[in-house]
């Protein structure tokens, strides 16, 4: 069964880095993933598309502040010197034949 | 640019129906495929059903198959999704997304609905 894994929470101080993980669902290691932000009170918002190579193509606008990785059946978002607009949840995705998978979300709070 | 616009929301009763609309713009809507997906009131967000830019294939999560049904009007630029037998379990904010391989890239603003008597 394809299922994403998420932290609930995450926080850092205001210009840090925090590194946010995913993980895929044994048997699933080679999937690709995209992460989407969603501040308080507003609708989704794709930031980008990362696959299992590590390599990702980023949605319109998105800051270089954000940046992905992958390790095995891992999937990371990397967002360096914190804004406080970065206070959000993160959603990973993932799909298959037919079937698209969101992760629970992680929270991330700015110090 | 990409814009899309849900309506179609509202209070609605349980056991009653529902269609909620996602107006597009900005792309050439017939080539993407398009998903709805939903978040209830403090919670994440769920995948609901996908059409093809054709409209030939669709696709559900299990949660709503065989209650809900997507389609597509690509001569007004429209997707729709008709949600029967609704329960207060269907209570979210409904979006639309429009997608770019995979994944979704694009989000609406998204559509409350709310189900209670």
């Amino acid at each position: 069964q394809l299922v994403l894994t998420q932290s609930p929470s995450a926080s850092a101080s205001l210009g840090a880095s925090v590194k946010l993980t995913c993980t895929l669902s044994s048997g699933h290691s080679s999937y690709a993933i995209a992460w989407h932000q969603q501040q308080p009170e507003k609708g989704p918002r794709y930031l980008m598309k990362l696959n299992s190579d590590g390599s990702h193509s980023k949605g319109d606008g998105i800051p270089d502040r954000f940046s992905g990785s992958s390790s095995g059946a891992e999937r990371y978002l990397t967002i360096s010197s914190l804004q406080s607009e970065d206070e959000a949840d993160y959603y990973c995705q993932t799909w298959g034949t037919g079937v698209h998978v969101f992760g629970t979300g992680t929270k991330v709070t700015v110090l | 640019q990409v814009q899309l616009v849900e309506s179609g929301g509202g209070v609605v009763q349980p056991g009653r129906s529902l269609r909620l609309s996602c107006a597009a713009s900005g792309f050439t809507f017939s080539s993407y495929g398009m998903h709805w997906v939903r978040q209830a009131p403090g919670k994440g967000l769920e995948w609901l059903a996908s059409i093809s830019g054709d409209g030939r294939n669709e696709y559900y999560a299990d949660a709503v198959k065989g209650r809900f049904t997507i389609s597509r009007d690509n001569s007004k630029n429209t997707l729709h999704v008709q949600m029967n037998r609704l329960t207060a379990e269907d209570t979210a904010v409904y979006y639309c997304g429009k997608d770019s391989g995979p994944p979704v890239t694009s989000w609406g603003q998204g559509t409350l609905v709310t189900v209670s008597s």
